[in-house]
């Protein structure tokens, strides 16, 4: 069974400053899809950044980054130029490709402060 | 283009009761998947659902069902309801061919049980 496992449950950052979340992950799959959700209090996931297993090229959205190391099974967020309104709780979240089922991990808590 | 859109918000139900959650997934989506998200965890998987089909199962137990309808519309239904029923139910959807561009969720249904 796959598993994710998010190791840091809370994490604060200053305004403008760079914070990295860490994201590990096991599957005995080699072709699948990794995601960085962003909950806020309205309760909606959102998605922030996804990353295709086959592609060694990381994915960057704006201030989003991964850092994806495959043979590690690391998946690691970055948010550069930290906004108030980053603070929200953030899933990392695993499926395999002929799968049906996202796999998350326990979340981390972002808080940005002014 | 209307997002993900699921009813109730909020509903409070008394152990052994019964409740059914609703979800409409984005217009022209065919899949729709549950998940239940304890306080202060990521979400579980419980079912999805493909063209009224069901195309996957998380570990729980039988008084969880779900069906979808012809207009790719879907019902979570749980039965006997327990205290540790208690979370956030979320639905999402997902449209035909590229799995990389992962899950759209709703809000979510906040059930109470007591």
């Amino acid at each position: 069974a796959q598993t994710v496992t998010q190791s840091q449950p809370e994490m604060s950052v200053q305004e403008a400053e760079t914070v990295t979340l860490s994201c590990t992950y096991d599957t005995s799959e080699n072709n699948y899809y990794l995601f960085w959700y962003k909950q806020p209090p309205s309760r909606q996931m959102i998605l922030v950044i996804r990353q295709e297993a086959y592609k060694q090229q990381n994915a960057t959205e704006n201030r989003f980054s991964v850092n994806f190391q495959k043979a590690a099974k690391s998946f690691s967020l970055k948010i550069s130029d930290s906004q108030l309104g980053d603070t929200a709780m953030y899933f990392c979240a695993f499926v395999e490709a002929a799968g049906n089922k996202l796999t998350f991990g326990g979340g981390t808590r972002v808080l940005v402060k002014p | 283009d209307a997002g993900v859109t699921q009813s109730p918000t909020h509903l409070i139900k008394t152990r052994g009761q019964h409740v059914t959650l609703r979800c409409s997934p984005i217009s022209g989506h065919k899949s729709v998947s549950w998940y239940q998200q304890v306080l202060g965890q990521g979400p579980q998987f419980i079912f999805q659902y493909y063209e009224k089909e069901e195309r996957g199962r998380g570990n729980f137990p039988d008084r969880f069902s779900a069906r979808q309808f012809p207009n790719y519309s879907s019902e979570l239904n749980v039965n006997a309801l327990l205290l540790g029923d208690s979370a956030l139910y979320l639905c999402a959807s997902q449209g035909s061919g590229v799995l990389s561009y992962g899950y759209t969720f709703g809000s979510g249904t906040r059930l109470t049980v007591v």
